[in-house]
């Protein structure tokens, strides 16, 4: 059982690239999310998606674009890399049940210079 | 709104000491109560979880929390600490309104790392 698997574990970007954080999950979740972990501050949602075709955002969205064209992946991009958005980060999904539990991946660790 | 407070942003005990990690919440509505670990590079997993039945949780490795309504509290016990439970452990609410398992009706403490003494 895979579960989340998110892609790559590690990236460094100069200020003002563009990349895309990949997340793939095999559970058939309805809902996945993406959270960004920065020290202190516990985890924050930046975007999350109720189904394929439809995302909406969280707490901190700005700088980042998501797009659910399949129920598998929820891809998270980077428009213009600054170094605030240097942060672990990580994607969940979710049974659309009430109370359901989070199943997280690994993360991907970002520092942009 | 809805609030978590996790009361101690360090905890250090002695291996084969008992664990107590805090957490305080404020909410509207009958809110349901979430405590999640995370192992150093690696994502967050569910211990257990409070959904307004039995008050006293039971969770996975021997951890368990009572839901205290009278103190909003949620704290997080074991009896016995073993070097595998250090880790960042994270106490969540969510909202009851919210109909779904939607990451958008759940607020996350900032999180209490637990440290264990050989």
């Amino acid at each position: 059982n895979a579960g989340v698997t998110q892609t790559p574990k590690f990236q460094v970007l100069k200020t003002g690239q563009s990349m895309t954080l990949q997340c793939a999950q095999d559970m058939n979740h309805e809902y996945m999310s993406w959270y960004r972990q920065d020290p202190g501050m516990g985890l924050r949602l930046i975007h999350y998606s109720v189904g394929a075709g439809i995302t909406d955002q969280g707490e901190v969205p700005n700088g980042y674009n998501v797009s659910r064209s399949t129920t598998e992946d929820f891809p998270l991009r980077l428009l213009s890399a600054a170094p605030s958005q240097t942060s672990v980060y990580f994607c969940a999904s979710s049974e659309r049940m009430r109370n359901s539990p989070l199943h997280f991946g690994n993360g991907t660790r970002l520092t942009v210079t | 709104a809805q609030s978590v407070t996790q009361l101690d942003s360090h905890v250090s005990v002695s291996e084969g000491t008992p664990v107590l990690l805090r957490c305080n919440y404020s909410s509207s509505y009958s809110p349901s109560l979430f405590w999640y670990v995370q192992h150093p590079n690696k994502g967050l997993q569910l211990l257990l979880k409070y959904t307004s039945a039995a008050t006293l949780v039971k969770g996975i490795n021997g951890f368990e929390a009572e839901f205290k309504k009278s103190e909003t509290s949620f704290h997080l016990t074991k009896p016995s600490a073993h070097m595998s439970d250090a880790a960042e452990y994270f106490c969540v609410v969510s909202d009851q309104r919210y109909s779904g398992g939607g990451a958008d009706g759940l607020t996350f403490g900032k999180g209490t790392h637990l440290i264990i003494q050989p």
